[in-house]
């Protein structure tokens, strides 16, 4: 069946570091990706996005990369602090309008 | 710019009971969304509406239905009501698909 999923379920970091989530999908038809940050108690909140012409993409300490040949999505975040704390979910497009397919997650755990 | 809001934020029904959530995306966005999030299941896509047609349906049962209004503000109804349908139901709206989707802070729907 349809499936965006997620290497590791979990992840702790020491405040500063640097975070890597992995996202692996399964449909090589996709072709829009997003990745959310979503906070205990709050709806998703939109990080950054790519599109299967590009392989990278970066924003405000954040880097999404793409690599297309094995169908594989990680976001990248620098100096991670306390506030980054949360569950990150990538989603998936494929030429379904706006239905996204969501993996299941990975809670980060920033240590101070 | 004010974000996507989603109304209630919670709410109680006994099962067998029908409910209706509401959703007003951001102003000029046009597709709006809806997901179940569970701990069990995960981010799950229930249907999307663009220009009050229905575009996209995922899989759920026929209980479950949605309509929205020629200012894009959408609702989405649950009849019948079962124990299992107790989730964040969230919100999310864009101004095309296949653009950035942000989410509501969700309606927490509990039945009993």
């Amino acid at each position: 069946g349809e499936s965006v999923g997620l290497h590791l379920p979990t992840l702790s970091v020491q405040e500063g570091d640097n975070s890597i989530i992995n996202c692996a999908y399964s449909n090589s038809a996709s072709d829009y990706f997003i990745w959310y940050k979503q906070e205990s108690g709050k709806g998703p909140q939109f990080i950054i996005d790519i599109r299967s012409n590009m392989d990278k993409r970066q924003g405000q300490r954040v880097t999404v990369l793409l690599n297309k040949t094995v169908k594989h999505l990680s976001l990248q975040i620098a100096a991670t602090q306390p506030g980054d704390s949360a569950v990150y979910f990538c989603a998936e497009n494929y030429n379904q309008g706006g239905k996204l397919i969501f993996g299941q997650g990975t809670e980060l755990s920033v240590k101070p | 710019k004010a974000g996507v809001t989603q109304t209630p934020r919670y709410l109680i029904k006994t099962r067998g009971q029908q409910v209706t959530l509401s959703c007003s995306p951001i102003s000029g966005h046009r597709s709006v969304s809806w997901y179940q999030q569970t701990p069990g299941q995960g981010l799950q896509f229930l249907f999307e509406y663009f220009s009050e047609t229905q575009r996209n349906k995922g899989n759920f049962p026929g209980r479950f239905s949605g309509r929205q209004f020629s200012n894009s503000r959408s609702e989405m109804n649950v009849s019948t009501l079962e124990l299992g349908d107790s989730a964040l139901y969230l919100c999310a709206s864009s101004l095309w698909s296949y653009t950035e989707a942000f989410f509501g802070q969700g309606t927490r729907l509990t039945v009993v």
